[in-house]
C-alpha cells in the first residue's frame, strides 16, 4: 500500500491564481481530511469527508473548496490564492467507526503564495 | 480558542535519558487523546493514543498518562534516542455527534536529543 499520497510536494502561486492540491489513499478509508500547518499554530482542520459525496467544514474552511467523488480521492481547491494561504498542507485519512481509529497523514504540500 | 496546549515549546535531553512532554486540555468532554510525532519535512506519525476511561497506556518505549482531574496529558519516552528528535503533537477529540471527526491539535513541542 502506498498509504496517503499528496501531489505536488511544492508549489508557488501568484495572488489570485487557482490550483488543486491532490490527495489519494489506497487503504479504502471512508474518512479523509485536509489540515494546514503554520509555524506556532499546530495543525488546523480545513475540510473533511466521511464518505463519497459527503463533505463538511473544519476550523478554517474559508478560501478552500473540496469534493469527494470517489473513496480514494479528496482534492483541495484554492479558487483565488492569497498570501495568507501560504502554508504546509496535509491530507489525512482513517477508517470511520470508533474514535480509536488513527489518522494516517500524507507527506505534505508546501505552498507559497506571492 | 485553542483548547489543547503545551507547557514547553522546546525540550532538550541527553541520549539515554527519559523525556516527558506535557499537554493541557480545557474541554472536559474530550474523550480521546492521541500523540503524533513529526520529523522534519514529513507528515505526522501516530505514536500512541488513550481513551478518557483510562489513566495510563504503554507502548514500546512510550507511555501516555492522562489526568482528567487537572486536564493534563503527558507523553513519556524512555531511553531517548537521537531518532526521537522531532516535534511532538498532542490532539484531542471532543466526543459525540459530528465533532467525532474533528481532532484538535496542540501547537507542538520540539524535542532535541543530544548525543
Amino acid at each position: 500500500n502506498a498509504g496517503v499520497t499528496q501531489t505536488p510536494k511544492f508549489q508557488v502561486l501568484k495572488t489570485g491564481q487557482s490550483m488543486t492540491l491532490q490527495c489519494a489513499q489506497d487503504m479504502n478509508h471512508e474518512y479523509m481530511s485536509w489540515y494546514r500547518q503554520d509555524p506556532g499554530m499546530g495543525l488546523r482542520l480545513i475540510h473533511y469527508s466521511v464518505g463519497a459525496g459527503i463533505t463538511d467544514q473544519g476550523e478554517v474552511p474559508n478560501g478552500y473548496n473540496v469534493s469527494r467523488s470517489t473513496t480514494e480521492d479528496f482534492p483541495l481547491r484554492l479558487l483565488s490564492a492569497a498570501p495568507s494561504q501560504t502554508s504546509v498542507y496535509f491530507c489525512a485519512s482513517r477508517p470511520t467507526g470508533s474514535i480509536g481509529e488513527k489518522l494516517f497523514f500524507g507527506s505534505g504540500t508546501q505552498l507559497s503564495v506571492l | 480558542g485553542e483548547s489543547v496546549g503545551l507547557h514547553l515549546p522546546t525540550l532538550s535531553v541527553q541520549e539515554g535519558d527519559n523525556s516527558i512532554i506535557n499537554c493541557a486540555y480545557s474541554n472536559s468532554a474530550s474523550d480521546y487523546f492521541i500523540w503524533y510525532k513529526q520529523e522534519s519535512g514529513k507528515g505526522p506519525q501516530f505514536i500512541i493514543d488513550i481513551r478518557s476511561n483510562m489513566d495510563k497506556r504503554q507502548g514500546q518505549r512510550v507511555t501516555v498518562l492522562l489526568n482528567k482531574t487537572v486536564k493534563h496529558l503527558s507523553l513519556q519516552i524512555a531511553a531517548t534516542q537521537p531518532g526521537d528528535s522531532a516535534v511532538y503533537f498532542c490532539a484531542e477529540n471532543i466526543g459525540g455527534g459530528g465533532s467525532n471527526y474533528k481532532l484538535t491539535f496542540g501547537k507542538g513541542t520540539l524535542l532535541t536529543v543530544n548525543p
